[in-house]
């Protein structure tokens, strides 16, 4: 098993710029998640599915997309990126929320 | 408490101390605590899961208890080791939340020679 794979690993855009970060999963989870890491703020939720064609907002959901048309595929989108959104990215899956989070290895993301 | 909160933010040790951070969480609705370790350039990777009160979880020189009435877990690290540097992080998931994990800002610990 692959685990969870993450897509690109780092990447520079500049403001205004889209871009769509690939998050997969060969575990056959059901729950997929992104958090965003900033420096004294831990990890925060950005957006969450509980499974194939569910989505939902997390604690930071302003500027960003998902869709989650595959059990596998959970990728974010951001549709204008500004500086603010400099952060490394984290996807996660398990089989259920409340259950062991498996963490990909991070996108880091600069905005100039 | 309404959310999740770690102390201390940091910690420096020598090598073979022993060690404890603290996890406080809403005791209201609780339903798991997660603990994970997070090294600098890496991923988070979980420690345990708990979710009964008076629950201790053990892995070789890390353990954890927790006490889910009053809403805090207690992780301890005996014979701290210069490879257990690393941010420590807690996540309480609380029905009715609407499935999401709740973390902390993590406790980084820092083991000299």
């Amino acid at each position: 098993n692959a685990g969870v794979t993450q897509t690109p690993k780092f990447q520079v855009l500049k403001t205004g710029q889209s871009m769509t970060l690939q998050c997969a999963q060969d575990m056959n989870h059901e729950y997929m998640s992104w958090y965003r890491q900033d420096p004294g703020m831990g990890l925060r939720l950005i957006h969450y599915s509980v499974g194939a064609g569910i989505t939902d907002q997390g604690e930071v959901p302003n500027g960003y997309n998902v869709s989650r048309s595959t059990t596998e595929d959970f990728p974010l989108r951001l549709l204008s990126a500004a500086p603010s959104q400099t952060s490394v990215y984290f996807c996660a899956s398990s089989l259920r929320p409340r259950e062991t989070q498996y963490f990909g290895p991070g996108t880091r993301l600069l905005v100039l | 408490i309404l959310n999740v909160e770690q102390s201390p933010q940091s910690l420096h040790v020598q090598e073979g101390d022993s060690t404890n951070f603290t996890c406080s969480f809403p005791s209201s609705n609780f339903y798991a605590l997660h603990w994970y370790r997070w090294e600098t350039a890496k991923s988070p990777k979980a420690l345990f899961v708990m979710t009964l009160n008076g629950d201790e979880k053990k892995k070789g020189r890390i353990s954890a208890t927790l006490n889910t009435k009053e809403g805090y877990s207690y992780l301890y690290i005996k014979g701290s080791q210069p490879e257990d540097s690393a941010t420590y992080l807690c996540a309480s998931f609380i029905t009715g939340t609407a499935s999401k994990l709740t973390f902390g800002t993590g406790t980084r610990l820092q083991v000299t020679l």
